[in-house]
């Protein structure tokens, strides 16, 4: 069956923009979470949806939001970009809650703010 | 901060010896997990663990988890070259969040041909 997929793969944004990311889970699964990977703070937790309910939200300003649809599909939106939102954005999809089960990631959104 | 730390932050072996790396957890856990990511890729699930259990195996991946010492360890035996990448342990928090993974800072492990 077809992985999980983030849309864009790469994107170049100026300070003060706006940017959305999309991640399509694994066909069935309903948990889908976002991640941020930087090389100062590595992975960190952003939120986690579960039939399109907000399960958990990580330590991030309002500026970092995030919606699910009833397809599974994910969205996240950062506002008012800044230069330390560069990162790799990964997306995971679960078939239940996240840590009792395998997650699967995407091969993520390289975020640049310039 | 980050509920896991790894040890040691980098690894340097040959092909064919054997990599253990470690990680520390600071609170109650239902399941550790391993993750695999190759240089700015996705993550790999290798290996779940749960809080019953002390060792685990898949192929040439052994997990060993001691949960009054909140620490586990990873080896991978007779390494490849394809080994090459970062390791990471994940936990969830027990009394608190069970529904997101916390990650560690990872081992960055490079296996020489």
């Amino acid at each position: 069956k077809a992985g999980v997929t983030q849309t864009p793969r790469y994107l170049i944004k100026t300070r003060g923009q706006q940017v959305t990311l999309s991640c399509s889970p694994i066909s069935g699964h309903r948990s889908v979470s976002w991640y941020q990977q930087t090389p100062g703070q590595g992975l960190q937790f952003l939120f986690e949806y579960f039939s399109e309910t907000q399960r958990n939200k990580g330590n991030f300003p309002g500026r970092f939001s995030g919606r699910q649809f009833s397809n599974s599909r994910s969205e996240m939106n950062v506002s008012t970009l800044e230069l330390g939102d560069s990162a790799l954005y990964l997306c995971a999809s679960s078939s239940g809650t996240p840590s009792f089960t395998e997650a699967f990631f995407g091969q993520g959104t390289r975020l640049t703010v310039v | 901060s980050q509920q896991g730390e790894e040890d040691p932050q980098a690894l340097s072996i040959q092909e064919g010896e054997n990599a253990t790396m470690n990680c520390s957890y600071k609170t109650s856990i239902n399941n550790l997990q391993w993750y695999r990511q190759n240089s700015g890729r996705g993550l790999v699930h290798l290996i779940l663990i749960r809080s019953n259990e002390r060792e685990k195996h898949s192929g040439r991946l052994r997990v060993t988890l001691d949960t009054s010492k909140k620490s586990s360890s990873l080896l991978i035996t007779a390494s490849r070259a394809a080994d090459t990448a970062s390791y990471f342990c994940a936990t969830d928090a027990k009394y608190e969040d069970t529904d997101k993974l916390i990650f560690g800072t990872g081992t960055r492990l490079q296996v020489f041909p």
